[in-house]
């Protein structure tokens, strides 16, 4: 089956490391999302990718990092700059051309500062 | 800057009732919206999209509406049941390809 694989599912950060959320999809979509969400909330762009080696800064992309060096792959690293990073991390992919522009989405990594 | 808005922030409706979410967005040249549905701890899932030369399509048990005079959408979810329970938001695209914006999410609470 095709789809976009978040792991892990929830992740534990100690102040001052940095995690590496992944993400990873088979749908062949040139375009790759990573969105923010904190209680209560809508949905934040933090980074997006829409062709391999390259990749835009979203609104609250400070304390973040990302990489796409596949087009199956866009992990997202939440560094030690990121001061408030608890929160629900969604990975999304969409095609750019040709008909639906909806993205899918992944299941979610829940990371937790302890 | 643009930005997709919701009236409400929660709705709570009997099982069986029809269930109507409504959506503001901003700018005029949006071109394509979709409604998601996100169950709690989930990623959102897709639900339904219009283009901006339509103004009604029906799904399953859905039906999204878009007046573009009043830049107006709605969900609407025909003998809403217990399951459709969840945070529903809009979302808005400009130009084929780009980035879809948002909006802040209703959560849909079905009582039995």
């Amino acid at each position: 089956d095709g789809g976009i694989t978040q792991s892990p599912k929830y992740l534990f950060r100690k102040e001052g490391q940095n995690v590496t959320l992944s993400c990873e999809q088979n749908l062949n979509h040139d375009a790759m999302y990573w969105y923010r969400q904190d209680p209560g909330q809508g949905l934040r762009l933090i980074y997006y990718s829409q062709i391999v080696n390259d990749f835009q800064k979203g609104d609250i992309a400070e304390g973040y990092s990302v990489s796409r060096e596949k087009k199956e792959s866009f992990p997202l690293t939440v560094t030690s700059a990121q001061k408030n990073p608890t929160a629900f991390y969604l990975c999304a992919s969409s095609i750019l051309k040709g008909g639906n522009y909806g993205y899918t989405f992944g299941s979610g990594t829940r990371l937790t500062v302890v | 800057g643009e930005s997709v808005g919701l009236h409400l922030p929660t709705l709570s409706v009997q099982e069986g009732d029809n269930s109507i979410i409504n959506c503001a967005y901003s700018n005029s040249a949006s071109d394509y919206f979709i409604w998601y549905k996100q169950e709690s701890g989930k990623g959102p899932q897709f639900i339904i999209d219009i283009r901006s030369n339509m103004d009604k399509r029906q799904g399953q048990r859905v039906t999204v509406l878009l007046n573009k005079t009043v830049k107006h959408l709605s969900l609407q979810i025909a003998a809403t049941q217990p399951g459709d329970s969840a945070v529903y938001f809009c979302a808005e695209s400009i130009n084929q390809g780009g980035k879809l914006i948002f909006g802040q999410g209703t959560e849909l609470s079905v009582k039995p």
